[in-house]
């Protein structure tokens, strides 16, 4: 089964705006990481948050996590047309394994 | 290379016919996942490959589905009498995982399989 859910599934917003993206996840994780998937690419890495901790920043990118909830939320600020792309979150249950959500599809309109 | 590579990176096969997906990890990478994207879903963890150890194969869906890595480099993924079902895009990744709980897997470019 899957681990992570991401919240909203679609988000369209205005170029300049920040975007905000939630992800709930079952069960105990090591770490949980959110990815970039363009178009017919394959995923990249953004971001890795470690279980205790609860928040990080990487330029332009906000994570947040809180244990307690099982969630996670990933905050682009001054969203650019180049972010348009398909977000995941993945839990790292251990053992080297990621389990990922469905994703929420960012467009960014000019 | 420079990062993962995938091969082919697209596969169209008809129903019952078998077919054979490639990965060439980044070099060095000790640790090797092959994951399953179908349609509007999100990602569905399949094998991963540690260095020598046996294989993780709690994720492959059935029989008809099997890894190999040959020499700690590259893998195959097979998949035999496919089904209208497997069409999905096949993703291997892999990372420099030396016991840590932290290693960031590499994506490749996936591999879009169609079975008509």
């Amino acid at each position: 089964s899957q681990q992570g859910e991401e919240d909203p599934q679609a988000l369209s917003i205005q170029e300049g705006e920040n975007a905000t993206m939630n992800c709930s996840y079952k069960t105990s994780i090591n770490n949980l990481q959110w990815y970039r998937q363009n178009s017919g690419r394959g995923l990249v890495h953004l971001i890795l948050i470690r279980s205790n901790e609860r928040e990080k920043h990487s330029g332009r990118l906000r994570v947040t996590l809180d244990t307690s909830k099982k969630s996670s939320s990933l905050l682009i600020t001054a969203s650019r047309a180049a972010d348009t792309a398909s977000y995941f979150c993945a839990g790292d249950q251990g053992a080297q394994k990621l389990v990922f959500g469905q994703g929420t599809r960012l467009t960014i309109n000019p | 290379g420079a990062g993962v590579s995938q091969s082919p990176s697209n596969k169209v096969t008809e129903k019952g016919k078998d077919v054979e997906l490639r990965c060439d990890p980044i070099s060095g990478h000790t640790a090797l996942y092959w994951y399953r994207q179908s349609l509007g879903q999100g990602l569905e963890f399949l094998i991963y490959f540690q260095g020598n150890s046996a294989p993780d194969k709690s994720g492959l869906p059935s029989d008809r589905f099997s890894a190999e890595r040959t020499g700690g480099s590259v893998s195959t993924l097979t998949i035999q009498r496919t089904q209208q079902e497997d069409s999905a895009v096949y993703l291997c990744a892999s990372s420099s995982a030396g016991g840590a709980f932290e290693e960031t897997q590499y994506f490749g470019p996936g591999t879009r399989l169609l079975v008509l």
